[in-house]
């Protein structure tokens, strides 16, 4: 599968529990993103990585939210102490450097997504 | 900060009618990507324009992108109930280092047969 895998595509927790998801990118591809999306909005930026190190982190990620991309592969999203607020489709997308002349960044090709229920 | 803003939200169609959404940016973008969501589905990647006045077209999608680079289309002819879903445009900031992109909040077209 030549895709972006996400794991688990649902997960139910109660809210205080922490959740961790799993996003196997294109192999490839550098560049690793998390986004957020909520039902009617767009996706919304959450974190960044370039092979294995994490260079840009949203604002409205809180401290509750972790991601690591240990040896530049696949990476994983953690939320501790769960709200109902998180509630929310967590996407990852893979993207990687273009080799055409002026453009640098491809599209960002994005997996199932794994959908998040706190109650 | 930097916002990127779609209209209409949404959009009910009669097939064989035409359809655009529109997108301007709060900032000067680098380039904007446009993204197809069907319904219950993840965005799928259309396009990236990077020039300004840039306009590129897919079949029955023609795709513009401002003088100013601040603002863009997407205008579909004849639609189809394929057509059916939610169009994301997404910037990248000039400024941007690390390819992170800015999304509208989408429109929703409706194609009814």
């Amino acid at each position: 599968d030549t895709g972006v895998s996400q794991d688990p595509r649902h997960k139910i927790t109660k809210r205080g529990q922490n959740v961790t998801f799993r996003c196997d990118p294109i192999s490839e591809h550098n560049r690793l993103y998390w986004y957020r999306q909520t039902l009617g909005q767009g996706p919304e930026f959450l974190t960044y990585f370039q092979n294995e190190a994490q260079l840009e982190k949203s604002r409205l990620l809180s401290d509750r939210f972790s991601a690591e991309r240990p040896k530049g592969s696949f990476s994983t999203l953690e939320i501790q102490r769960t709200e109902q607020g998180d509630s929310a489709m967590y996407l990852c997308a893979s993207s990687g450097d273009s080799r055409k002349s002026n453009l640098w960044q491809m599209g960002y090709t994005f997996g199932s997504g794994t959908r998040l229920t706190v109650v | 900060g930097q916002q990127v803003m779609q209209i209409p939200q949404y959009q009910h169609v009669q097939e064989g009618e035409d359809f655009t959404t529109y997108c301007n940016s709060s900032t000067t973008l680098s380039n904007i990507q446009w993204y197809k969501q069907r319904p219950g589905g993840h965005p799928v990647f259309l396009i990236q324009l990077v020039k300004s006045g840039e306009v590129k077209k897919q079949k029955r999608l023609t795709f513009q992108f401002g003088e100013a680079k601040k603002n863009s289309s997407l205008h579909i002819t004849a639609t189809q109930t394929t057509d059916v879903g939610t169009y994301f445009c997404a910037g990248l900031v000039r400024s941007s280092n690390t390819g992170k992109l800015i999304f509208g909040q989408g429109t929703t077209l409706q194609v009814k047969p």
